[in-house]
């Protein structure tokens, strides 16, 4: 079965970095994009980016633009999120999801992973 | 694209017809697929975002029947005909039209 499987999370001061990290399995990783949405209790789903699945294409949430960087190694069934600069708002759960296949985007996000939790906090 | 839903809460009986809506600031049809992008989701506590309906009426697999989805363009319905003890959550729209998805600020869902 599908599986997405979140980790890296944890308390970070503001102004430093943490990179997480989302492990696929159980379908053919290298076919599909895949998405980062985070969670905060005050401001519900916000998404955050997208990797194309061959890892070609990009594309940021103005919020993280320029401080977050996703990418993946399809070799791993893994996509990385590197959070530069963290800053106390980017405190929340962060998800991976499956996108589409064989494009960036133009489809839902059918399958999402559990969760970690970033702390970004003085 | 900036999604708006309405109410951020709900309360109703048992058995009562839900509904949810959901505006998006700029049309989520692609003329080319004769479709629009949007989808909606169920979250309950301590859960993942779960796939309800995508391409705006397209329901998932296993998603019971009495979930239905309609709209167009701009202006999207999400309909529970008769509400279930299960069906307690918080609701999501999403577009997906552009490359930058967006989500709606969510409905909370509950029993009266």
């Amino acid at each position: 079965q599908v599986q997405l499987l979140e980790s890296g999370g944890g308390v970070v001061h503001p102004g430093r970095s943490l990179r997480l990290s989302c492990k696929g399995s159980g379908f053919n990783f290298s076919r599909y994009s895949l998405h980062w949405v985070r969670q905060t209790p005050t401001n519900g789903l916000e998404w955050v980016a997208v990797i194309s699945y061959d890892g070609k294409n990009d594309f940021y949430a103005a919020s993280v633009r320029g401080r977050f960087s996703i990418s993946r190694d399809n070799s791993k069934h893994t996509m990385y999120l590197q959070m530069d600069s963290l800053r106390l708002e980017d405190t929340a759960v962060y998800y991976c999801a499956r996108g589409a296949v064989e494009a960036t985007g133009g489809e839902p996000n059918d399958y999402w992973g559990q969760g970690t939790l970033v702390t970004v906090s003085s | 694209i900036v999604m708006t839903q309405s109410p951020d809460s709900l309360a109703l009986s048992l058995g009562e017809r839900a509904t949810i809506n959901c505006k998006s600031s700029q049309s989520v049809f692609h003329s080319p697929t004769s479709k629009s992008y949007l989808a909606w989701y169920q979250q309950k506590p301590g859960q993942p975002p779960k796939l309800l309906i995508s391409w705006a009426s397209n329901r998932e697999s296993g998603v019971p029947d009495r979930f239905s989805g309609s709209g167009s363009g701009t202006d999207f319905t999400l309909t529970i005909s008769s509400l279930q003890a299960e069906d307690v959550a918080v609701y999501y729209c999403q577009q997906y039209y552009s490359s930058l998805h967006s989500f709606g600020q969510g409905t909370r869902l509950e029993i009266k």
